[in-house]
């Protein structure tokens, strides 16, 4: 398998453009998740879908981002207007919870800088 | 709200010098505590999940144990390719999907 695909693998723009993050998680996995990485504050979950369907996204930080889930082999996250406390690398990850097992399984993740 | 806390936040070893990484968690109805390695640039890699206490469990260098209130990650004479940084994950109540994560133990080990 190719395991978890992100693109791009770096973005760099302008505060107030428009960013938009893809990935495409294991297939045959039911669950995906998008996670922010700093230096600052580690690791943290901004939300996650079961079979295309958002369950929590509490940790989503302002209304300027935003995630979909069209199909089970694509998700955005989208973060418009982007602003410079935006830069950190982005994680998607996935997962397939059956039979007690839960491991998630992460992709390269997208770098992104906000000048 | 769950808590995860690693020890030491780096740990330099000489090549052949066991060790071992700390991590406490405060999470509410632990449904599995996860261990992942991160090498710089890429994404965290799965290691192992222990699910109760008294769980053990091993992969070539490396052993993982938990408690009620922590967890071991034993290194057993390390090499330089063991170098990377260590997380650790709690996921707790009903959401098994909610992983909370330490900040992680930057294991640098010297030939």
């Amino acid at each position: 398998d190719a395991g978890v695909i992100q693109s791009p693998r770096h973005e760099v723009t302008e505060m107030g453009q428009e960013v938009t993050l893809r990935c495409k998680p294991i297939s045959g996995h039911d669950y995906l998740f998008w996670y922010r990485q700093t230096m600052m504050r580690g690791l943290e979950l901004l939300i996650y879908f079961n079979n295309n369907v958002p369950i929590d996204d509490s940790g989503m930080p302002e209304d300027r981002f935003s995630a979909k889930m069209p199909n089970a082999s694509f998700s955005t996250l989208k973060i418009q207007p982007s602003e410079p406390r935006d830069s950190a690398v982005y994680f998607c990850a996935s997962s397939l919870m059956r039979g007690g097992s839960y491991e998630q399984y992460f992709g390269p993740g997208t770098r992104l800088t906000v000048t | 709200e769950d808590q995860v806390t690693q020890s030491p936040e780096a740990l330099r070893l000489q090549e052949g010098e066991s060790s071992s990484l700390n991590c406490s968690y405060t999470v509410s109805g632990l449904r599995g505590l996860f261990w992942y390695r991160q090498d710089p640039g890429k994404g965290p890699e799965f290691l192992f999940t222990l699910y109760s206490a008294g769980e053990e469990k091993e992969k070539e260098r490396l052993k993982a144990t938990l408690t009620k209130k922590e967890s071991f990650l034993h290194i057993t004479a390390p090499k330089p390719e063991d170098s990377a940084t260590y997380l650790c994950a709690g996921a707790g109540g009903t959401s098994y999907g909610k992983l909370t994560f330490g900040q992680g133990t930057i294991l640098t080990v010297h030939p």
